[in-house]
């Protein structure tokens, strides 16, 4: 089993749509949670960081993280054709020099449709 | 500049070759990264240079070989490579707080360059 499970898509939606992208994990220790997004021919982007659980908000974006079910997700509300793109979820453990050893998912990839 | 700027974004060279990479960062970050990501896998981590010091490195092959003059440049030396190794190689920079904390600073990454061995 991967330590971090994420469906590659692809995933098409209309504009205006409420996207749910989703990870799941085994790795109990695990408690910083990190969305990426990843456009065409650049490199990723941090768009969303939760520590531990609970939700977190950010304009259009909402990071949830449920550590009992060991599962992750990122909702896009009125989704846009800007959002197209390839969505990365990478987590790790509370250690020093944690980054280092991010786990990282698949990504997602997301295309939104006028 | 700012950001993580990345040279060239394009490289293409035959197995006998030897080519390399270039990473610069304008960030004041004192960790610098090179990393892999192919199709269908997750991003991979190669060497990890932490106050110009390599702390990690990943099992990957000698033909990549990694270099950190200073704490904002980072280069990568290709020399005869497979065509396995065609991949977009990404750099990231981070604040690396070490073993006396736990603080998980981002990565913020270069836009990478995509490498074609033929």
């Amino acid at each position: 089993q991967k330590e971090v499970e994420q469906d590659p898509g692809p995933l098409s939606v209309p504009e205006g749509a409420i996207v749910s992208l989703n990870c799941t994990y085994s790795n109990s220790a695990f408690q910083y949670f990190m969305w990426y997004r990843q456009y065409s021919r650049k490199g990723p982007e941090l768009l969303m960081y939760t520590y531990s659980s609970g939700n977190k908000e950010d304009g259009r974006f909402t990071a949830q993280v449920d550590k009992s079910s060991k599962y992750i997700s990122l909702f896009i509300r009125d989704s846009q054709p800007s959002d197209s793109a390839t969505y990365l979820c990478a987590m790790s453990g509370r250690e020093a020099g944690n980054n280092r050893k991010l786990i990282w998912g698949l990504g997602t990839s997301l295309a939104v449709n006028p | 500049e700012t950001g993580v700027t990345q040279t060239p974004r394009h490289l293409v060279m035959g197995m006998t070759n030897k080519k390399s990479l270039k990473c610069e960062q304008h960030l004041g970050h004192n960790a610098m990264y090179w990393y892999k990501q192919s199709a269908k896998k997750p991003l991979e981590l190669m060497f990890v240079y932490s106050l110009e010091e390599r702390v990690e490195n990943n099992s990957v092959p000698s033909r990549f070989s990694p270099e950190c003059p200073n704490s904002s440049h980072l280069f990568l030396h290709l020399h005869t490579l497979q065509p396995e190794d065609s991949a977009l190689y990404l750099c990231a920079s981070s604040q690396d707080r070490g073993t006396g904390g736990t603080y998980n600073s981002p990565l913020h990454f270069g836009n990478g360059t995509r490498l074609t061995v033929t």
